[in-house]
């Protein structure tokens, strides 16, 4: 059972456009939720996160929003480029083990020039 | 500081045999885990181990098994390959905690023919 919902599976953006990616979780014990980017050929890297006590996390273009009612977040990318073109992955971890992260499924984002 | 080194980086190995992957983790971090990322999904946790001790087992056969040595490096040995093994495995590296930050590396791309 996937315990992170991730949507969709792909997605294409004009340059300078927004790039919203969402995910859903089950599971209130949950407590920490990374976003990370993946470039084919190399591990995941960490992008932004955000703990359950905050409803928006920005760091430059990217942000994070989250509805702890809902237990849904989204990753926002604001004036996407080309060079965002990657695989993101939204994930979760619980407090009595940072350590083991649950991802999502992976969203292909592709920003057309 | 050179992150996550893992080795080898690309092994092809027959149904049947075993395979040891290696991990170095980032100078100073003691905390390693070790995620499979099958083609097209988001990893998939498998262990981590802290000051040597493992600390999490995720939902892998016994065929799978992982330990840490005193200089914080890292082995995930795999027994009875069988085809579904194939994947990326990568490890990833933190301080304590990952909620502190984690840092992956490349992965090794394991083929079982």
């Amino acid at each position: 059972q996937q315990q992170v919902k991730q949507s969709p599976q792909s997605l294409i953006v004009q340059k300078g456009g927004i790039s919203i990616i969402n995910c859903a979780y089950e599971n209130t014990a949950f407590d920490y939720f990374p976003w990370y980017q993946q470039f084919p050929g190399k591990g995941p890297a960490l992008l932004i996160a955000i703990r359950p006590d905050v409803s928006e996390k920005k760091e430059g273009r990217f942000t994070i929003s989250f509805n702890k009612s809902a237990k849904q977040f989204s990753l926002h990318i604001m004036d996407s480029q080309p060079g965002d073109s990657a695989t993101y992955f939204c994930a979760a971890s619980m407090k009595d083990n940072f350590n083991k992260f649950y991802f999502g499924s992976g969203t292909k984002l592709n920003v057309k020039p | 500081d050179t992150g996550v080194t893992q080795s080898p980086t690309h092994l092809i190995k027959t149904r049947g045999q075993q395979v040891t992957l290696r991990c170095s983790p980032i100078s100073g971090h003691k905390s390693v885990s070790w995620y499979q990322q099958v083609l097209g999904q988001g990893p998939q946790f498998i262990f981590q181990y802290y000051e040597k001790e493992e600390r999490g087992r995720g939902n892998f056969p016994d065929r799978f098994s992982a330990r840490q040595f005193p200089n914080y490096s890292s082995e995930l040995n795999v027994n009875a390959l069988l085809l579904g093994d194939s994947a990326l495995y990568l490890c990833a590296s933190s301080l304590i905690t990952a909620n502190y930050g984690y840092t992956f590396g490349s992965g090794t791309r394991l083929t079982v023919v």
